[in-house]
């Protein structure tokens, strides 16, 4: 069965590094997103990108936050200068919507944890 | 953000059917309801959605009342591999997105 992966799967940076969150959609997928889960709380809507550009994001997704896919098959996640509020569970998820049923597949997860 | 009203936790016995509520009393007549589930801090899984019909896949039934004001996710032989926090969410279908709730944590007891 096909899946959504994302790499790494735990991730420890730096207050004020880079990181970049890679994920692989399913391959006949158009829609993609980035939720994250702080320890204990609800999975947030980040943003999500159709078309190559991003079609809606959340208040979270401020300006340390870019999303790109630079290739066919690769769709990222930058966070520019990390905080400590950063770290979090973040999932990737992909869509059809056209030929396919409407349900999301998510990946498994990166740990972001910012020290 | 979340439309929906779930209870916070259930506990279910093994093999017995596992019955989730959901109200989502302004869904809007081209909103879906989708049940996810998280499985400890796994990635969220879909499990069923549906419109107005009742629906039953490999998983699941879903049972949406006539006035669709609320849903009932059904897992009927629960699983300890079931134990997980299900998400009832409301979405036009789409390219729009799934904002999810504090959900339902269900524990199923041996």
């Amino acid at each position: 069965e096909p899946e959504v992966t994302q790499t790494p799967s735990h991730q420890v940076t730096q207050m004020g590094q880079e990181v970049i969150l890679r994920c692989v959609p399913i391959s006949n997928h158009l829609y993609f997103y980035w939720y994250r889960q702080i320890l204990g709380q609800k999975v947030e809507f980040l943003v999500s990108f159709y078309n190559n550009e991003i079609s809606e994001k959340s208040e979270i997704f401020d300006d340390q936050f870019s999303v790109e896919r630079p290739d066919g098959s690769n769709f990222t996640l930058k966070i520019r200068s990390t905080k400590l509020e950063d770290s979090a569970m973040y999932f990737c998820a992909s869509r059809d919507l056209t030929t396919g049923g409407p349900e999301a597949f998510f990946g498994q997860g990166t740990r972001l944890t910012v020290v | 953000d979340a439309k929906t009203t779930q209870p916070p936790s259930m506990d279910c016995a093994e093999g017995r059917a596992a019955n989730l509520p959901c109200n989502h009393s302004t869904i809007s007549g081209n909103e879906y309801v989708y049940w996810y589930r998280q499985i400890h801090s796994q990635g969220p899984q879909y499990i069923i959605h549906g419109l107005k019909n009742n629906e039953t896949n490999e998983m699941a039934s879903l049972i949406i009342t006539e006035d669709r004001k609320s849903s009932t996710l059904i897992l009927p032989h629960a699983t300890l591999r079931d134990t997980a926090v299900y998400y009832c969410i409301v979405s036009l279908t789409g390219a729009n997105n799934l904002f999810f709730g504090t959900g339902t944590r269900l524990t199923v007891i041996p």
